[in-house]
C-alpha cells in the first residue's frame, strides 16, 4: 500500500501571507505512460465533506481560486496558498489515486495567526 | 445539479449490521465508478471501497474486507454499502464519492454517521 505523509500537521499563517503544505508518498504516483501524477488535494471545513481543489497534482478544479496551486512530481508534492484568506481555514488532505487503496495523508490543519 | 445523498446511518450494537445508501442525481450514474470513504470523529479520511460501472469489479480496504459489501443499482441510481459484523472502530461518517473518468474523486455526498456502540 502507498503511504501518504503530510507536513506539517498544523500551520498558522497570517492573512495575506503564503501557506505551504507538503505531501510525500511512499512510492511514486507518476504514471509513466501518460506522465501524470495521480495526486489530488482536498479542502475540508468543519461539518462539510471534502472539496476537490487540485487533481493531477497541479490542475486546479473549476471554480477554485487561483491563489491555490499544486506542484511536485513522483513522490513529493506541495499545495500552496499564495495569499491566505479567512475562508481558507480548513483541514487539507492529499490523496493518491494511482492504485487502491486510495490512501490519504493524515491532514494539515490550517489556521490564522 | 450534480448531487450525492447518503442515508441509512444510525446507532447499531457491536456485531450488528447496517446498509448505507447513496442516491445520485444530476449525472449519468451508470457511467461512473463509485467509492465509499469514511472519517472517524476528529480523524482523517480513510478509503473504504470502490465499485466499477456495472458492479462486476469491487475492491475493499483490508480493515473491512469480508465484512462490508459494496453494490449498486444503476436503474435506481443508487450505491450501497452493506456493513456486517460491525465494530466500535467502524464508527465514522461515511461518504460516497463519484470517480471522475480520469480517476480522482470529484463529487462527494454530505455523509451519513454510523455509530457502533452498546
Amino acid at each position: 500500500d502507498i503511504v501518504m505523509t503530510q507536513s506539517p500537521d498544523s500551520l498558522a499563517v497570517s492573512l495575506g501571507e503564503r501557506a505551504t503544505i507538503n505531501c510525500k508518498s511512499s512510492q511514486s504516483v507518476l504514471y509513466s505512460s501518460n506522465n501524470k501524477n495521480y495526486l489530488t488535494w482536498y479542502q475540508q471545513k468543519p461539518g462539510q465533506p471534502p472539496k476537490l481543489l487540485i487533481y493531477w497534482a497541479s490542475t486546479r478544479e473549476s471554480g477554485v481560486p487561483d491563489r491555490f496551486s499544486g506542484s511536485g512530481s513522483g513522490t513529493d508534492f506541495t499545495l500552496t496558498i499564495s495569499s491566505l484568506q479567512a475562508e481558507d481555514v480548513a483541514v487539507y488532505y492529499c490523496q493518491q489515486y494511482y492504485t487502491t487503496p486510495y490512501s490519504f495523508g493524515q491532514g494539515t490543519k490550517l489556521e490564522i495567526k | 445539479e450534480v448531487q450525492l445523498v447518503e442515508s441509512g446511518g444510525g446507532l447499531v450494537q457491536p456485531g450488528g449490521s447496517l446498509r448505507l445508501s447513496c442516491a445520485a442525481s444530476g449525472f449519468t450514474f451508470s457511467s461512473h465508478w463509485m467509492h465509499w470513504v469514511r472519517q472517524a470523529p476528529g480523524k482523517g479520511l480513510v478509503w473504504v471501497s470502490r465499485i466499477n460501472t456495472d458492479g462486476s469489479i469491487t475492491n475493499y480496504a483490508d480493515s473491512v474486507k469480508g465484512r462490508f459489501t459494496i453494490s449498486r443499482d444503476n436503474a435506481k441510481n443508487t450505491l450501497y454499502l452493506q456493513m456486517n459484523s460491525l465494530r466500535a472502530e467502524d464508527t465514522a461518517v461515511y461518504y460516497c464519492a463519484r470517480r471522475d473518468s480520469s480517476g480522482y474523486l470529484d463529487i462527494w455526498g454530505q455523509g451519513t454517521m454510523v455509530t457502533v456502540s452498546s
